[in-house]
C-alpha cells in the first residue's frame, strides 16, 4: 500500500491564504481529493480530481497538483473554515488511502 | 441528491460482531460507489472497504481483510458493513459514503455524500 503525508497543523489569520499540502509517491499517477471535517460532523468533499470544486463549495477553495505533492488552497480564510482537512487518493484496484489529516486553525 | 441514513449506536463485547446499515434515498443506488470509513476517537479517517452494488464485488483494505464484510441489498437501497472479532481498538465512529468510481484519463474514486456516522463502542 502507499501513504499520503500531511502536516499535522496549519495556522492562518482571517483573510489570509492557507495552503495545506499532501505528499505521496503515487500522486503523479492518481487523482487527489480533499475533505473538510468539523468536530462532531461527517466529512464534506471540497475538491475532487485534484482541482474540481463540487457545487456549493465556495470559490475560495481550490486545489492544485505538482509532481508528488497536491495542495489545497483556501484564499481569504474565514473563521468558519477552521476544521480538519484530509486528502485522499485511490489506486486502480480501488484501494483508497487517506492522509493523516491537517488541523487548520484560524487565529 | 442521494441521502444516507445509518443505523443507531451499538455497544458490543470483545470478540463479538457488529453489523451497521446505511440506507440510501434520492439517487440511483446501484451505480454509486459505497464506502465505509471509520474514525477512532481523536484520530483520522480510515477507509475499510467499498462496493459498487451493480458489480457486487467488495474491495477491502488489507488491514481489515478477513474481518469485514460489505454487502448491499438493492431492493431496499441499503448497504451493510459487518465487522467481526471486535476488540477495544475497534471503538470508533463508522461512516458510510456514496460517490463515484471509474476512468477518464485516470482512475477516480471519491466520496461526495456521507452518512452522519454510527458510534460503535467495544467494551467488556
Amino acid at each position: 500500500s502507499y501513504e499520503l503525508t500531511q502536516p499535522p497543523s496549519v495556522s492562518v489569520s482571517p483573510g489570509q491564504t492557507a495552503r495545506i499540502t499532501c505528499s505521496g509517491d503515487a500522486l503523479p499517477k492518481q487523482y487527489a481529493y480533499w475533505y473538510q471535517q468539523k468536530p462532531g460532523q461527517a466529512p464534506v468533499l471540497v475538491i475532487y480530481k485534484d482541482s474540481e470544486r463540487p457545487s456549493g463549495i465556495p470559490e475560495r477553495f481550490s486545489g492544485s497538483s505538482s509532481g508528488t505533492t497536491v495542495t489545497l488552497t483556501i484564499s481569504g480564510v474565514q473563521a468558519e473554515d477552521e476544521a480538519d482537512y484530509y486528502c485522499q487518493s485511490a489506486d486502480s484496484s480501488g484501494t483508497v488511502v487517506f492522509g493523516g489529516g491537517t488541523k487548520l486553525t484560524v487565529l | 441528491q442521494v441521502q444516507l441514513v445509518q443505523s443507531g449506536a451499538e455497544v458490543k463485547k470483545p470478540g463479538s460482531s457488529v453489523k451497521v446499515s446505511c440506507k440510501a434515498s434520492g439517487g440511483t443506488f446501484s451505480s454509486y460507489a459505497i464506502s465505509w470509513v471509520r474514525q477512532a476517537p481523536g484520530q483520522g479517517l480510515e477507509w475499510m472497504g467499498g462496493i459498487i452494488p451493480i458489480f457486487g464485488t467488495a474491495n477491502y483494505a488489507q488491514k481489515f481483510q478477513g474481518r469485514v464484510t460489505i454487502t448491499t441489498d438493492e431492493s431496499t437501497s441499503t448497504a451493510y458493513m459487518e465487522l467481526s472479532s471486535l476488540r477495544s481498538e475497534d471503538t470508533a465512529v463508522y461512516f458510510c459514503s456514496s460517490g463515484y468510481s471509474g476512468y477518464d484519463d485516470t482512475y477516480y474514486y471519491y466520496m461526495d455524500v456521507w452518512g452522519k456516522g454510527t458510534t460503535v463502542t467495544v467494551s467488556s
